[in-house]
């Protein structure tokens, strides 16, 4: 079974400042791994996917994620936060017995202050 | 044009009736999902669904039953609502194979009184 750890349902930084959210996996085999964010009153849009290959990898908006097999992690990161990037942040895998399905975590609501 | 479209958009209603949420993809996928999203926006799969085969998760009661009357068309009909049905439902496709993005629609959210 796959399961998917998100650490701080809620993270709070000033504009401009690191954004880190943290995720952690757990995966009987090689596993999909995927960042979505979600706007208030929306679905969940694409931010970032890790298949093969390279382990850093760039989404949209200036995020990127780093596939960690020995951590089992996939944190995401942006340098600089906006004002925009306030919302709900989902990781989530997929992969093996569970074929195309996600796994999602928890969430983790950004906050962002100016 | 809208990917992943879903009517409708909210829907409120009394425990024990039946409702149906549609969903339409025009992007061609093969594989359409429905999620759940409780209050704490948790977000769980309900079903996956192809042409070929409908995948149902063990969790789901069997009051709610998908119906794909196409592969751009995935309808979920809900039995004997109850209040703890109330929650966002996100529709969603993919192309099969492992590791594609899902594309979601914009949800419908549901309250049973």
């Amino acid at each position: 079974a796959q399961s998917v750890t998100q650490l701080g349902s809620h993270v709070s930084v000033s504009e401009g400042a690191l954004v880190l959210l943290r995720c952690n996996y757990s995966s009987s085999v090689p596993p999909y791994l995927f960042w979505y964010v979600q706007y208030p009153n929306q679905g969940l849009q694409l931010l970032l996917k890790y298949t093969t290959g390279a382990t850093l990898v760039k989404g949209i908006n200036g995020f990127e994620a780093e596939f960690k097999k020995s951590e089992t992690s996939f944190h995401l990161t942006k340098p600089s936060a906006h004002m925009s990037d306030a919302a709900e942040y989902f990781c989530a895998v997929s992969g093996g017995n569970a074929g195309n399905m996600l796994t999602f975590g928890g969430g983790t609501r950004l906050m962002v202050k100016p | 044009d809208t990917a992943v479209s879903q009517t409708p958009k909210y829907l409120v209603t009394q425990m024990g009736n039946d409702k149906s949420i549609k969903c339409e993809q025009n992007l061609g996928h093969d594989t359409m999902y429905w999620y759940k999203q409780d209050s704490k926006k948790f977000l769980k799969i309900m079903f996956s669904y192809n042409n070929k085969e409908l995948i149902i998760n063990e969790t789901v009661p069997n009051r709610f039953s998908p119906k794909s009357p196409d592969k751009a068309h995935l309808n979920l009909h809900i039995n004997s609502l109850e209040l703890g049905d109330s929650a966002v439902y996100f529709c969603a496709s993919s192309l099969l194979v492992g590791g594609n993005e899902q594309f979601f629609g914009p949800g419908t959210r549901l309250t049973v009184l």
